[in-house]
């Protein structure tokens, strides 16, 4: 089967770096995305891996070993308005986007 | 331009009552997917639709339904609502079935008594 793991919640402290952790087990790869999710809203973009290594996006970056399933999302100079959850999704080999349960992440001042 | 609209926001439902969720997308988009998030579970895909005039289902497509008459629009129906329904729908879409980013609606909560 296919399957994503997250930790279900992690805490930081604002100013802090954190760094969310993604393992995948999939039916092909195509790319992995990563999306934030305030409470009561909808997800929104963030960063998209297809090749091995670091994408870096402001405060935030995303990386990708292809060969270890694993990616991680790295937050730096936190910010309480990074309190969120953080999903990620895999591109399968049909195309389909295939979900983590997403990690909720408590900044703490 | 808007984007993805959801309508309702929210809605509490009868079980037994039939309920048609509305998505609305500006974007011409292609492809459109409705998913369920419930606590814990994270998103769960219920029915996409690649095209206009084509539908697929999901991970959960039990007791639901959707059409795609044309590119804009994907309505979500639930024939006859259950409890276990009761949940955050949203509505999402993207420009191809490849690996463009997704883009997902306001979404629904729907409580069914």
């Amino acid at each position: 089967g296919q399957n994503i793991d997250q930790p279900t919640e992690m805490t930081a402290t604002e100013g802090a770096i954190v760094q969310i952790n993604c393992t995948y087990q999939t039916s092909g790869f195509n790319g992995l995305f990563w999306y934030q999710q305030h409470a009561g809203e909808a997800p929104t973009f963030l960063s998209y891996n297809v090749l091995d290594g670091l994408e870096e996006k402001g405060r935030f970056s995303s990386f990708l070993s292809r060969s270890k399933g694993y990616s991680y999302l790295l937050l730096k100079e936190l910010q309480m308005k990074d309190s969120a959850s953080y999903l990620c999704a895999v591109i399968d080999s049909n195309y389909q986007l295939i979900w983590g349960a997403g990690t909720k992440l408590i900044i703490k001042p | 331009i808007a984007g993805i609209t959801q309508a309702p926001t929210s809605q509490i439902l009868a079980a037994g009552r039939r309920m048609t969720l509305r998505c609305t997308q500006d974007m011409r988009h292609n492809a459109m997917y409705w998913y369920r998030q419930d606590l814990g579970l994270g998103l769960r895909l219920i029915h996409y639709s690649n095209t206009a005039g084509t539908t697929g289902k999901g991970e959960v497509p039990d007791g639901y339904s959707v059409s795609r008459a044309n590119t804009d629009d994907f309505p979500l129906t639930l024939a006859s609502a259950v409890p276990s329904q009761t949940s955050v729908y949203f509505c999402a879409s993207r420009k191809g079935q490849g690996a463009d980013t997704q883009y997902f609606g306001p979404g629904t909560r729907l409580t069914v008594l």
